[in-house]
């Protein structure tokens, strides 16, 4: 079974400086998505990035970047010019490409971001 | 541009009593559709998923049911709460994507259920 592994489980930033989190997984697949989700109080899901396994360039979205490693199942993500707004809970999730996989993301237990004026 | 509603937005319940939360996504056909768990300080636990209407895929079993009566509801249920019920509960969605399949879930604002 896949596993996601958020090793920080709380971070902190200044106003406008850069803050990258951690995110691992085990996968015995070779084909796969990865996700970081944001939570913010409101507790609704938001996604931010996402990435195909099979694809070796990193996703980029405005602000937020990752760092795909598929050898070391690493999957960090970068914040630039951080902002109060992005202060919330990150998830990360992977979902199997296998055909006929039920379709499920397999989270991690997130890390709350703080980000501080 | 597709958009998803749950109701309602917070429950407080009785133990035993039944529950019924309903979500709809707008702008959008033949989504599968995803109901998941969230309790406090832990992740997300996926309950159900739904690739069409009346197809229903159960993760965990337990005292909780689903229903898909049309394309784009789908109806999170049980005839008795239990304690452990409590929780956040998030419905989510997926469309066919650039990935070639309904990889990527989008979720709604989420069911706050308080069972007492």
């Amino acid at each position: 079974a896949q596993t996601v592994t958020q090793s920080q489980p709380e971070m902190s930033v200044q106003e406008a400086e850069t803050v990258t989190l951690s995110c691992t997984y085990d996968t015995s697949e070779s084909d796969y998505y990865l996700f970081w989700y944001k939570q913010p109080p409101s507790r609704q899901m938001i996604l931010v990035i996402r990435q195909e396994a099979y694809k070796q360039q990193n996703a980029t979205e405005n602000r937020f970047s990752v760092n795909f490693q598929k050898a070391a199942k690493s999957f960090s993500l970068k914040i630039s010019d951080s902002q109060l707004g992005d202060a919330a809970m990150y998830f990360c999730a992977y979902r199997s490409a296998r055909w006929g996989s039920n379709y499920k993301l397999t989270f991690g237990k997130g890390t709350l971001l703080t980000v501080n004026p | 541009s597709q958009t998803i509603h749950q109701w309602p937005a917070t429950l407080v319940q009785p133990v035993g009593s039944p529950l019924s939360l309903e979500c709809t996504v707008e702008g959008t056909s033949n989504p599968n559709l995803y109901w998941y768990r969230q309790a406090a300080g832990r992740g997300l636990q996926l309950l159900f998923y739904s690739v069409g209407i009346g197809q229903i895929s159960s993760e965990v079993p337990q005292n909780l049911s689903a229903s898909r009566p049309q394309d784009r509801q789908f109806i999170l249920s049980s005839k008795k709460l239990l304690l452990s019920d409590s929780g956040f509960y998030l419905c989510a969605w997926s469309v066919l994507g650039s990935g070639g399949s309904k990889e990527t879930q989008y979720f709604g604002p989420g069911t706050r259920l308080l069972v007492l």
